[in-house]
């Protein structure tokens, strides 16, 4: 069977703390992008969203920036809490192909 | 609304017998997708329907996988005959139109022996 999975990298935070989770997507030309939160066991959890002619939106405790010139996507995420444990994937989207592209997942480890 | 709902949540199965999957999107929403999750490759798109109609499967592995989605309320994923490889946990997402986000269901778990 097989033995060597993928390797999620892990952000470890202490409790109240900000995190920041960040992604570089592949392609230029997607134009909507997506954080969702993986639980264990559970399916994937839209978290907040933003699209390609803006750089910055705000949640409650989130925010994402977008950051097109180098590819780069980052999710912020204030107050840290044991909640927010969990799997955090970017994707993103080509709204003319709809090609959805998953990033692989950072997993977020909060300490208390 | 309940969600996008998923039918087994878990699944254990002998090489070479049928599975299938269920899937009920939300109401209302166009889009399905049918998601495999596996620790080797993450998360990987395999089909996905706009208004009942197969538009990319490009993603499906082989001629063992197969869906359909018969009505806007009802998918399903198959895999004859199942292999041990085919172990991990499929998921199925639905949305309202191409821009808007994918809400997940909960999965299926599979566990071919």
């Amino acid at each position: 069977g097989e033995s060597v999975g993928l390797h999620l990298p892990t952000l470890s935070v202490q409790e109240g703390d900000n995190s920041i989770i960040n992604c570089a997507y592949s392609n230029s030309a997607s134009d909507y992008f997506i954080w969702y939160k993986q639980e264990s066991g559970k399916g994937p959890q839209f978290i907040i969203d933003i699209r390609s002619n803006m750089d910055k939106r705000q949640g409650q405790r989130v925010t994402v920036l977008l950051n097109k010139t180098v590819k780069h996507l980052s999710l912020q995420i204030a107050a840290t809490q044991p909640g927010d444990s969990a799997v955090y994937f970017c994707a993103e989207i080509n709204s003319g192909t709809y090609k959805y592209i998953f990033g692989t997942g950072t997993r977020l480890k909060v300490l208390a | 609304d309940a969600g996008v709902i998923q039918s087994p949540r878990h699944e254990v199965t002998e090489m070479g017998q049928e599975v299938t999957l269920r899937c009920k999107p939300i109401s209302g929403h166009d889009y399905l997708f049918w998601y495999r999750q596996t620790m080797m490759r993450g998360l990987e798109l395999l089909i996905y329907f706009n208004n009942n109609v197969p538009i990319d499967d490009s993603g499906m592995p082989e001629d063992r996988f197969s869906a359909k989605m018969p009505n806007a309320s009802f998918s399903t994923l198959k895999i004859q005959p199942s292999e041990p490889r085919d172990s991990a946990v499929y998921f199925c997402a639905s949305s309202g139109d191409s821009q808007e986000t994918q809400y997940f269901g909960p999965g299926t778990r599979l566990l071919v022996l």
